[in-house]
């Protein structure tokens, strides 16, 4: 299985700064003959299920404001929060799904 | 709008069998990717199981053996079935619905993969104690 690491595991931020969390995989998620990365992100706060922010490392989902980002390719990868909002506090995950078995970073904790 | 529904009960006994049912509603289960997902208390997420093809299987292979999913084209629902539970096994279950992208692969011939999970139904707690 990939496995998928996150860093920092929890990290705080003032309101209006920035906000960079890191996704590494353990081999290339890219897959060359349609030049994707297999690489979603998804935002969980307490009590509710993930929701989807980013796929495809960078193509952001509809409706998910555009101060959220994610970049890189191959094994490392990036969500930024370009200006923290109150309420962008939440637990956030990256996850592969290159390979038959679908994997998850361990989340990081972006805090005010 | 694809919507997903978890249901079962919210306590299990150790040693017994966990059972849960999704219910999908905006779509049809007879195409597409369909997991279950689960979260022990504060933690992180674990892929359990998924089927697809109305009926083709792949579990995670930490659970195989205990592990039984299952479909319900009639009543657009699909199933988990965990035996032999433990406390470890607490945790918040999701279901969630993974479409799928055409590609060509290394010898240009056209094949099918799964996306991201989207939508994701709203997770039951399923605690396992005596």
């Amino acid at each position: 299985d990939i496995a998928m690491t996150q860093s920092p595991d929890s990290l705080a931020v003032s309101l209006g700064e920035r906000a960079t969390i890191n996704c590494k995989s353990s081999r290339s998620i890219f897959y060359s003959s349609n030049k994707k990365n297999y690489l979603s992100w998804f935002q969980q706060k307490p009590g509710q299920p993930p929701k989807l922010l980013i796929y495809w490392a960078s193509t952001r989902e509809s409706g998910v404001p555009d101060r959220f980002s994610g970049s890189g390719s191959g094994t490392d990868f990036t969500l930024t929060i370009s200006s923290l909002q109150a309420e962008d506090v939440a637990v956030y995950f990256c996850q592969q799904y290159y390979d038959s078995v679908p994997t998850f970073g361990q989340g990081t904790k972006v805090e005010i | 709008q694809v919507l997903l529904q978890e249901s079962g009960p919210g306590l299990v006994k150790p040693s017994e069998t966990l059972s849960l049912t999704c219910t999908v509603s905006g779509g049809s289960i007879s195409s597409d990717y369909w997991s279950w997902i689960r979260q022990p208390p504060g933690k992180g997420l674990e892929w359990i199981a998924y089927i697809y093809n109305g009926g083709s299987t792949k579990y995670n292979s930490s659970l195989k053996g205990r592990l039984i999913i299952s479909v319900d084209t009639s009543r657009n629902q699909f199933s988990l079935k965990l035996s032999s539970v433990t406390a470890a096994d607490t945790a918040v279950y999701y279901c969630a619905r993974q479409t799928t992208h055409d590609y060509h692969d290394s010898n240009g011939v056209s094949k099918q993969w799964f996306n991201w999970f989207d939508p994701w139904g709203q997770g039951i707690l399923v605690t396992v104690s005596s």
